[in-house]
């Protein structure tokens, strides 16, 4: 059965430290979600990949998070410096061509003290 | 005016019973339409499209009126294991991107 994956399932930093967090999509699927998740704004889409290129990171506060795909089967999410406020759950999804359905990983539940 | 709108509840039904869920969008170029699930401290999961004659899952049924903006989940027959947030979501046109309601939580008890 086919999944999302994503590392570390959880973090707990201090206030100015580096955090990346990883992704592995499901096999075949070309395009690639971030996503935060807080009780007061809902899921927020973060940035997207479509065949390891940035389409979409308006989402993102540029000055302190980056996204890459640097292959096929990896994407990565870095906040640096971090900030309590960015403490949040951040999924990554992935789907096909076709758009539409997106499948959901397991979660990085990020606190930042 | 908000994307994508639902009452966020809790709706708390006993189990057996009917209940059914809301949800507005304001993109009125949307094409596709879907209910996803989310359990506690889970990921949100897909439960099923929503296409435009309305289409039927067991004991879930999902309608859509375009002209209304309008997008609906009917669960029959509760269970206790349907507890959870039901996530009303719309694509935006011409893109791969999803926009997501804040939910609605359902709550069955015994």
């Amino acid at each position: 059965d086919a999944r999302v994956t994503q590392t570390p399932r959880h973090k707990v930093t201090e206030m100015g430290q580096e955090v990346t967090m990883r992704c592995q999509p499901i096999l075949g699927h070309n395009t690639v979600f971030w996503y935060r998740q807080t009780m007061m704004q809902g899921l927020e889409l973060l940035a997207y990949f479509r065949n390891r290129a940035p389409l979409d990171d308006s989402g993102m506060p540029k000055d302190r998070f980056s996204a890459e795909m640097p292959d096929a089967t990896l994407a990565t999410l870095k906040i640096q410096p971090s900030e309590p406020r960015d403490s949040a759950v951040y999924f990554c999804a992935s789907g096909d061509y076709r758009g539409g359905k997106q499948f959901f990983g397991p979660g990085t539940r990020l606190t930042v003290l | 005016r908000k994307e994508v709108e639902q009452d966020p509840g809790p709706f708390n039904v006993p189990e057996g019973a009917t209940v059914a869920f809301n949800c507005t969008y304001s993109n009125s170029a949307s094409q596709s339409f879907f209910w996803y699930r989310q359990d506690c401290r889970k990921e949100p999961k897909l439960l099923m499209s929503v296409y435009s004659s309305g289409n039927e899952d067991g004991r879930f049924t999902a309608q859509l009126n375009r002209a209304s903006q309008y997008i609906s989940l009917l669960i029959r027959d509760s269970k206790l294991s349907d507890s959870a947030t039901y996530l009303c979501v719309v694509n935006n046109a011409g893109y791969s991107t999803l926009t997501f309601g804040k939910g609605t939580m359902l709550l069955v008890s015994p």
